[in-house]
């Protein structure tokens, strides 16, 4: 299974765009990335997935280098709203739908 | 929009207690999940199951059960809680493969 590498926790200033990397260097050409976050006693959410190509959907932006060795989240105006941890994971293709987080990035959005 | 619903946001419960924790999804998902979340330990899989009265163990199952009775009910129970499964627990769904999963918000049981 591809492991990713994500910062500790980064601040980001309320109405400016949080980029929010994540390191994926043994991904294998079939594997997707996928972003979930988890706002403080809530269950997590699904953000935004893909393979090669950019993806936005409402939520955020998800640029993925064209080695797919790494992407970047982006929320493109960031609200208190967002404060939350923010999880990079790679799909194994296991077909067994297990997710498993790491540490994540705990993301402060400040006014 | 898919909406997991689970029954209690918090639970207290004594050791030895049989405890049930239900999930309840809208959007006629084939799959649900059972996991724990425990600081440091991350996200871990207890059961899933991927059709009616069909279950699968994930990688914690020991001291849980689950029941799916219909496709949109899928129940955890704790035969007899013990202080080592305080816990926060997490259900989830998604309708076939991949890995977009929709969870509810979480039911944080202590046992006492």
């Amino acid at each position: 299974d591809a492991k990713t590498t994500q910062p500790t926790s980064m601040d980001c200033a309320e109405g400016r765009a949080a980029n929010l990397p994540c390191n994926h260097s043994t991904i294998s050409g079939n594997e997707y990335v996928y972003w979930y976050r988890q706002i403080h006693s809530q269950g997590p959410q699904y953000i935004i997935h893909g393979l090669k190509n950019n993806e936005t959907n409402e939520m955020a932006s998800l640029i993925i280098t064209e080695d797919r060795k790494s992407s970047t989240l982006i929320l493109p105006h960031a609200t208190l709203r967002d404060t939350a941890v923010y999880y990079c994971i790679v799909d194994p293709g296991s077909n067994d739908y297990k997710l498993s987080f790491g540490a994540g990035t705990t993301v402060t959005v400040r006014a | 929009d898919v909406k997991v619903t689970q029954s209690s946001r918090y639970l207290v419960k004594r050791t030895g207690e049989k405890v049930f924790l239900e999930c309840v999804q809208d959007m006629d998902h084939e799959n649900m999940f059972w996991y724990r979340q425990d600081p440091g330990l991350g996200l871990r899989l207890i059961y899933f199951s991927y059709d009616v009265k069909m279950k699968e163990k994930g990688d914690i199952p020991e001291g849980y059960s689950v029941s799916r009775e219909k496709k949109e009910r899928f129940s955890l129970i704790l035969e007899s809680a013990s202080t080592n499964q305080t816990s926060m627990y997490l259900c989830a769904s998604t309708l076939g493969g991949g890995y977009i999963q929709y969870f509810g918000a979480g039911t944080r049981l202590s046992v006492l």
